[in-house]
Protein backbone atom coordinates (compact mmCIF):
# COMPACT_ATOMS: atom_id res chain seq x y z
CA UNK A 1 0.00 0.00 0.00
CA UNK A 2 1.01 3.69 -0.40
CA UNK A 3 3.40 4.64 2.45
CA UNK A 4 4.67 8.03 3.49
CA UNK A 5 8.02 8.76 5.01
CA UNK A 6 8.41 12.00 6.96
CA UNK A 7 11.50 13.22 8.61
CA UNK A 8 13.27 13.80 10.76
CA UNK A 9 10.57 12.06 13.58
CA UNK A 10 11.53 14.45 15.85
CA UNK A 11 13.61 18.06 16.64
CA UNK A 12 14.74 20.23 19.47
CA UNK A 13 15.66 24.11 18.00
CA UNK A 14 16.16 27.36 19.98
CA UNK A 15 13.41 29.63 19.81
CA UNK A 16 13.89 31.77 16.52
CA UNK A 17 15.49 29.39 14.55
CA UNK A 18 14.00 27.77 10.99
CA UNK A 19 12.65 24.64 10.48
CA UNK A 20 12.92 22.63 7.79
CA UNK A 21 10.46 18.75 7.27
CA UNK A 22 9.87 16.61 4.25
CA UNK A 23 7.81 13.56 3.14
CA UNK A 24 8.65 11.40 0.52
CA UNK A 25 6.80 8.38 -1.08
CA UNK A 26 7.11 5.48 -3.66
CA UNK A 27 3.92 6.31 -5.49
CA UNK A 28 2.73 9.79 -6.30
CA UNK A 29 -0.49 11.58 -5.13
CA UNK A 30 -2.00 14.71 -6.69
CA UNK A 31 -2.37 16.49 -3.29
CA UNK A 32 -0.53 17.29 -0.43
CA UNK A 33 -1.17 18.20 2.54
CA UNK A 34 0.64 19.22 5.88
CA UNK A 35 -1.24 19.49 9.67
CA UNK A 36 -0.68 20.40 12.72
CA UNK A 37 -1.65 18.46 15.68
CA UNK A 38 -1.53 19.34 19.11
CA UNK A 39 -2.17 16.48 22.14
CA UNK A 40 -5.65 15.42 22.27
CA UNK A 41 -6.55 17.47 19.62
CA UNK A 42 -7.60 17.29 15.69
CA UNK A 43 -5.35 17.87 12.91
CA UNK A 44 -5.52 21.79 11.90
CA UNK A 45 -4.61 22.39 7.98
CA UNK A 46 -1.80 24.56 7.62
CA UNK A 47 -1.07 24.46 3.83
CA UNK A 48 -2.64 22.41 1.13
CA UNK A 49 -0.74 21.88 -2.32
CA UNK A 50 -2.38 20.81 -4.95
CA UNK A 51 -0.33 20.93 -7.82
CA UNK A 52 3.58 19.72 -9.34
CA UNK A 53 5.84 22.17 -8.49
CA UNK A 54 3.79 24.49 -6.02
CA UNK A 55 5.17 26.88 -3.79
CA UNK A 56 2.38 27.93 -1.27
CA UNK A 57 3.04 30.16 2.27
CA UNK A 58 1.14 30.50 4.78
CA UNK A 59 2.76 33.60 7.12
CA UNK A 60 5.87 31.95 8.75
CA UNK A 61 5.07 28.71 6.71
CA UNK A 62 6.23 27.48 3.51
CA UNK A 63 5.26 24.10 1.46
CA UNK A 64 6.00 22.79 -1.71
CA UNK A 65 4.56 20.33 -4.08
CA UNK A 66 7.47 17.86 -5.17
CA UNK A 67 7.95 17.96 -9.57
CA UNK A 68 7.86 14.46 -9.51
CA UNK A 69 4.66 14.91 -7.71
CA UNK A 70 6.44 12.53 -4.92
CA UNK A 71 7.65 14.19 -2.27
CA UNK A 72 6.81 17.77 -0.39
CA UNK A 73 8.16 20.03 2.41
CA UNK A 74 7.41 21.82 4.90
CA UNK A 75 10.05 25.39 6.16
CA UNK A 76 8.93 27.24 9.39
CA UNK A 77 10.72 30.46 9.42
CA UNK A 78 11.71 32.21 12.97
CA UNK A 79 9.96 30.00 14.94
CA UNK A 80 8.37 30.73 18.22
CA UNK A 81 6.85 28.57 21.27
CA UNK A 82 3.26 28.34 19.81
CA UNK A 83 4.92 26.55 16.86
CA UNK A 84 5.55 23.31 19.03
CA UNK A 85 3.36 20.72 18.39
CA UNK A 86 3.40 17.51 15.94
CA UNK A 87 3.70 18.11 11.88
CA UNK A 88 2.01 15.58 9.58
CA UNK A 89 2.11 15.77 5.95
CA UNK A 90 -0.72 13.81 4.14
CA UNK A 91 -1.22 13.12 0.68
CA UNK A 92 -4.15 11.76 -1.43
CA UNK A 93 -4.44 10.66 -4.45
CA UNK A 94 -7.73 11.21 -6.53
CA UNK A 95 -8.91 10.78 -9.68
CA UNK A 96 -12.59 11.24 -9.97
CA UNK A 97 -15.22 13.45 -7.65
CA UNK A 98 -15.89 11.14 -4.47
CA UNK A 99 -13.92 10.77 -1.04
CA UNK A 100 -10.52 10.28 -1.20
CA UNK A 101 -8.83 9.07 2.00
CA UNK A 102 -5.42 10.62 3.34
CA UNK A 103 -2.59 8.81 3.85
CA UNK A 104 -0.05 10.11 7.05
CA UNK A 105 3.48 10.14 7.50
CA UNK A 106 4.48 9.45 10.51
CA UNK A 107 4.72 13.15 12.03
CA UNK A 108 7.81 15.19 12.93
CA UNK A 109 7.77 15.87 16.58
CA UNK A 110 8.58 19.62 17.13
CA UNK A 111 10.44 20.91 20.64
CA UNK A 112 11.05 24.52 21.18
CA UNK A 113 13.89 25.90 24.06
CA UNK A 114 12.93 29.08 24.55
CA UNK B 1 -15.97 29.98 10.78
CA UNK B 2 -17.99 26.60 11.76
CA UNK B 3 -15.53 23.65 12.59
CA UNK B 4 -16.67 19.94 12.23
CA UNK B 5 -18.28 18.90 15.63
CA UNK B 6 -17.97 15.42 17.30
CA UNK B 7 -19.41 14.45 20.10
CA UNK B 8 -18.90 12.96 22.73
CA UNK B 9 -15.01 14.41 23.32
CA UNK B 10 -14.54 11.30 25.50
CA UNK B 11 -15.99 8.37 26.48
CA UNK B 12 -14.98 5.21 28.94
CA UNK B 13 -16.44 1.94 28.24
CA UNK B 14 -15.85 -1.53 29.23
CA UNK B 15 -14.75 -4.55 27.17
CA UNK B 16 -17.75 -6.27 24.63
CA UNK B 17 -20.00 -3.40 25.00
CA UNK B 18 -20.82 -1.10 22.30
CA UNK B 19 -20.38 2.68 21.49
CA UNK B 20 -21.24 5.12 18.84
CA UNK B 21 -19.87 8.29 17.64
CA UNK B 22 -20.96 10.84 16.48
CA UNK B 23 -19.75 13.66 13.59
CA UNK B 24 -21.26 16.40 12.34
CA UNK B 25 -19.69 18.19 9.25
CA UNK B 26 -18.46 21.67 8.16
CA UNK B 27 -22.10 23.23 6.53
CA UNK B 28 -22.51 22.17 3.03
CA UNK B 29 -19.59 19.76 3.39
CA UNK B 30 -21.11 16.60 1.59
CA UNK B 31 -18.17 13.88 2.34
CA UNK B 32 -17.06 12.50 5.92
CA UNK B 33 -14.06 10.67 6.50
CA UNK B 34 -13.51 8.40 9.97
CA UNK B 35 -9.56 8.07 10.91
CA UNK B 36 -8.53 6.17 14.01
CA UNK B 37 -5.58 7.51 15.93
CA UNK B 38 -3.74 5.54 18.24
CA UNK B 39 -1.15 6.69 21.00
CA UNK B 40 2.23 7.80 19.49
CA UNK B 41 0.90 6.94 15.71
CA UNK B 42 -0.31 8.92 12.72
CA UNK B 43 -4.10 8.73 11.40
CA UNK B 44 -5.48 5.39 9.98
CA UNK B 45 -8.07 6.01 7.34
CA UNK B 46 -11.04 3.66 8.70
CA UNK B 47 -14.23 4.68 5.95
CA UNK B 48 -15.62 7.82 4.34
CA UNK B 49 -18.98 8.71 2.61
CA UNK B 50 -20.08 10.54 -0.02
CA UNK B 51 -23.42 11.81 -0.86
CA UNK B 52 -24.44 9.42 1.56
CA UNK B 53 -23.26 6.95 0.18
CA UNK B 54 -20.12 4.48 1.22
CA UNK B 55 -17.25 5.97 -0.81
CA UNK B 56 -14.18 3.75 0.41
CA UNK B 57 -13.29 1.64 3.22
CA UNK B 58 -10.10 1.70 5.18
CA UNK B 59 -8.76 -1.02 8.03
CA UNK B 60 -12.11 -0.87 9.61
CA UNK B 61 -12.86 -4.32 11.74
CA UNK B 62 -16.41 -6.17 10.96
CA UNK B 63 -17.23 -5.20 14.88
CA UNK B 64 -17.54 -1.26 13.47
CA UNK B 65 -20.11 0.16 11.34
CA UNK B 66 -21.61 3.72 9.62
CA UNK B 67 -23.71 5.53 7.98
CA UNK B 68 -24.37 9.04 6.89
CA UNK B 69 -27.68 10.67 7.21
CA UNK B 70 -29.90 12.54 4.96
CA UNK B 71 -28.32 15.51 6.55
CA UNK B 72 -24.82 14.87 6.39
CA UNK B 73 -24.15 13.77 9.48
CA UNK B 74 -21.95 10.43 10.45
CA UNK B 75 -22.07 7.85 13.26
CA UNK B 76 -19.64 5.13 13.62
CA UNK B 77 -20.92 2.40 15.09
CA UNK B 78 -18.42 -0.05 17.11
CA UNK B 79 -19.56 -3.46 19.02
CA UNK B 80 -17.91 -5.66 21.12
CA UNK B 81 -15.35 -3.20 22.18
CA UNK B 82 -11.49 -4.91 22.61
CA UNK B 83 -9.25 -3.06 24.66
CA UNK B 84 -7.17 -2.27 22.24
CA UNK B 85 -10.20 0.15 20.03
CA UNK B 86 -8.71 2.77 22.73
CA UNK B 87 -7.63 5.30 20.64
CA UNK B 88 -8.39 9.39 19.44
CA UNK B 89 -11.14 9.12 16.52
CA UNK B 90 -11.49 11.69 14.00
CA UNK B 91 -13.74 12.78 11.94
CA UNK B 92 -12.87 14.96 8.58
CA UNK B 93 -14.83 16.60 6.50
CA UNK B 94 -14.74 18.27 2.75
CA UNK B 95 -16.81 19.76 -0.42
CA UNK B 96 -16.62 17.27 -3.46
CA UNK B 97 -18.44 18.75 -5.85
CA UNK B 98 -16.77 21.69 -6.50
CA UNK B 99 -13.57 21.27 -7.64
CA UNK B 100 -10.15 22.54 -5.93
CA UNK B 101 -12.04 22.74 -2.73
CA UNK B 102 -12.14 19.20 -1.25
CA UNK B 103 -9.11 19.62 1.40
CA UNK B 104 -10.11 17.55 4.09
CA UNK B 105 -11.18 19.63 7.48
CA UNK B 106 -10.61 17.72 10.74
CA UNK B 107 -12.55 17.66 14.18
CA UNK B 108 -11.49 17.85 17.64
CA UNK B 109 -12.00 13.86 18.04
CA UNK B 110 -13.06 11.57 20.21
CA UNK B 111 -10.80 10.00 22.79
CA UNK B 112 -12.16 6.63 23.51
CA UNK B 113 -11.03 4.66 26.48
CA UNK B 114 -12.26 0.87 26.74
CA UNK B 115 -11.33 -0.74 30.48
Amino acid sequence: GQQLNQSPQSMFIQEGEDVSMNCTSSSIFNTWLWYKQDPGEGPVLLIALYKAGELTSNGRLTAQFGITRKDSFLNISASIPSDVGIYFCAGQLKWVQGAQKLVFGQGTRLTINP
Amino acid sequence: AAGVIQSPRHLIKEKRETATLKCYPIPRHDTVYWYQQGPGQDPQFLISFYEKMQSDKGSIPDRFSAQQFSDYHSELNMSSLELGDSALYFCASSLEKREGTDTQYFGPGTRLTVL
